[in-house]
């Protein structure tokens, strides 16, 4: 059973450029979850999906950012319009179900450099 | 808003020694988990321990052990008989309400470094 797929590994855009960041759960997960790392800081939460159905977006900017997770296919973090605050790294992770304390699985995280 | 501190920027520990990293963390609720999380440079995000807050008794998981204090709102970790492969971030994290019973709130995490 593949863990958490997460591609690109690293991803340089200029700035302006989109960033689509893919991630694929692992299989039988429907509930997925994305993270931001910026430089020396801990992960922050951003959004967590269900199949077509955002739940909880709490954590994400307001402008430019957008995520799906389709019936088909993986899940997508795209981000507009890059600027230079955007660089870090962004983990996806995957659970089964969901519910105080369930674990979710990480991915190895995109790493995004804006240039 | 529930809040995870981690005051210890970068620890050191010789190999074989033990070595326990800090933790606090801020809420009103009485029904939570707490995780330490491993981050080696590959990035991986690799679950270290669990504590169920209800659970009086302190999680181990073979060499790494937790101390949780409730009242005191304290969650540390021991990492006994270090290792060289111990060297990484580690971060302690947060799940339950009000935040949400999916999302984990992290501390900015402690670099381990073991010296050979």
């Amino acid at each position: 059973n593949a863990g958490v797929m997460q591609n690109p590994r690293h991803l340089v855009r200029r700035r302006g450029q989109e960033a689509r960041l893919r991630c694929s759960p692992m299989k039988g997960h429907s509930h997925v979850y994305w993270y931001r790392q910026l430089p020396e800081e801990g992960l922050k939460f951003m959004v967590y999906l269900q199949k077509e159905n955002i739940i909880d977006e709490s954590g994400m900017p307001k402008e430019r950012f957008s995520a799906e997770f389709p019936k088909e296919g993986p899940s997508i973090l795209r981000i507009q319009q890059v600027v230079r605050g955007d660089s870090a790294a962004y983990f996806c992770a995957s659970s089964p179900n969901t519910g105080t304390g369930v674990r979710a699985f990480f991915g190895q995280g995109t790493r995004l450099t804006v240039v | 808003a529930q809040t995870v501190t981690q005051s210890q920027p970068e620890m050191s520990v010789q190999e074989a020694e033990t070595v326990t990293l800090s933790c606090t963390y801020d809420t009103s609720e009485s029904d939570y988990y707490l995780f330490w999380y491993k981050q080696p440079p590959s990035r991986q995000m690799i679950l270290v321990i669990r504590q169920e807050a209800y659970k009086q008794q302190n999680a181990t998981e073979n060499r790494f052990s937790v101390n949780f204090q409730k009242a005191a709102k304290s969650f540390s970790l021991k990492i006994s008989d270090s290792q060289l492969g111990d060297a990484a971030m580690y971060f302690c994290a947060y799940m339950g309400p009000p935040s949400g019973t999916y999302k984990y709130i992290f501390g900015t995490g402690t670099r381990l470094k073991v010296l050979a």
